[in-house]
């Protein structure tokens, strides 16, 4: 079947600091990856995504590159701001059998980061 | 071009009530999905709908959860006889025909609450 699964948080970090958020994947078909961001009390936002192996996902400094070797779309930012501080999510999208539409998400990870 | 619009934003009911959560899609756009996110949760799938059509409902809860996305006017998730379990947050995604990008576009969500 299909799932996500996110390094757990919550992640706090000074300011200009280095990122990484952790994520792999299991999937039965070919999927796309997404990483979307919640500030609180919002929806949710598409911060990058990457639609084959190797493609490199960017947006606002962050970056992930879909592995198709270590099932893994982690992402990273270099210098993280005040702003950044939201729940990040990792998810696929399958384009085989009766899942066709649907996102699977990973639980979460909290980000909090201080000036 | 204005987002996906929900409302209400939030919801109070009591046990046994009614809850009825509407959503707009983006201009455009035909396929809608639910999703539910309860509290320390990635978001769950729970049905996807085009225009008229239900698509996939398998991550719908059998009993007392039905929706709609009629020719006119929003798409409607209904909760009949809420439990305080079903409090969550609900997000609807929209994404245009014909398969011309895999993104989903998400709502700011209707927070439910039952007391």
């Amino acid at each position: 079947g299909n799932s996500v699964t996110q390094m757990e948080g919550p992640v706090t970090l000074s300011e200009e600091a280095f990122l990484t958020i952790n994520c792999t994947y299991t999937a039965t078909g070919y999927p796309s990856l997404f990483w979307y961001v919640q500030y609180p009390g919002e929806g949710l936002q598409l911060l990058l995504k990457a639609t084959k192996a190797d493609d490199k996902g960017s947006n606002k400094g962050f970056e992930a590159t879909y592995r198709k070797e270590t099932t893994s779309f982690h992402l990273e930012k270099g210098s993280v701001q005040v702003s950044d501080s939201a729940v990040y999510f990792c998810a696929l999208r399958d384009y085989r059998g009766s899942t066709l539409g649907r996102l699977y998400f990973g639980r979460g990870t909290q980000l909090t980061v201080w000036p | 071009n204005a987002g996906v619009m929900q409302n209400p934003r939030h919801l109070v009911r009591r046990r046994g009530q009614e809850a009825r959560l509407r959503c707009s899609p983006m201009k455009g756009h035909s396929h809608v999905y639910w999703y539910r996110q309860l509290p320390e949760e990635g978001l769950k799938f729970m049905v996807y709908l085009q225009k008229e059509n239900i698509i996939d409902e398998s991550g719908m809860p059998k009993e007392r959860f039905s929706a709609e996305f009629p020719k006119e006017g929003p798409s409607i998730l209904r909760i009949q006889q809420v439990v305080r379990g079903d409090s969550a947050a609900y997000f609807c995604a929209s994404s245009p025909p014909g398969g011309t990008t895999d993104t989903q576009y998400f709502g700011p969500g209707t927070r439910l609450t039952v007391l």
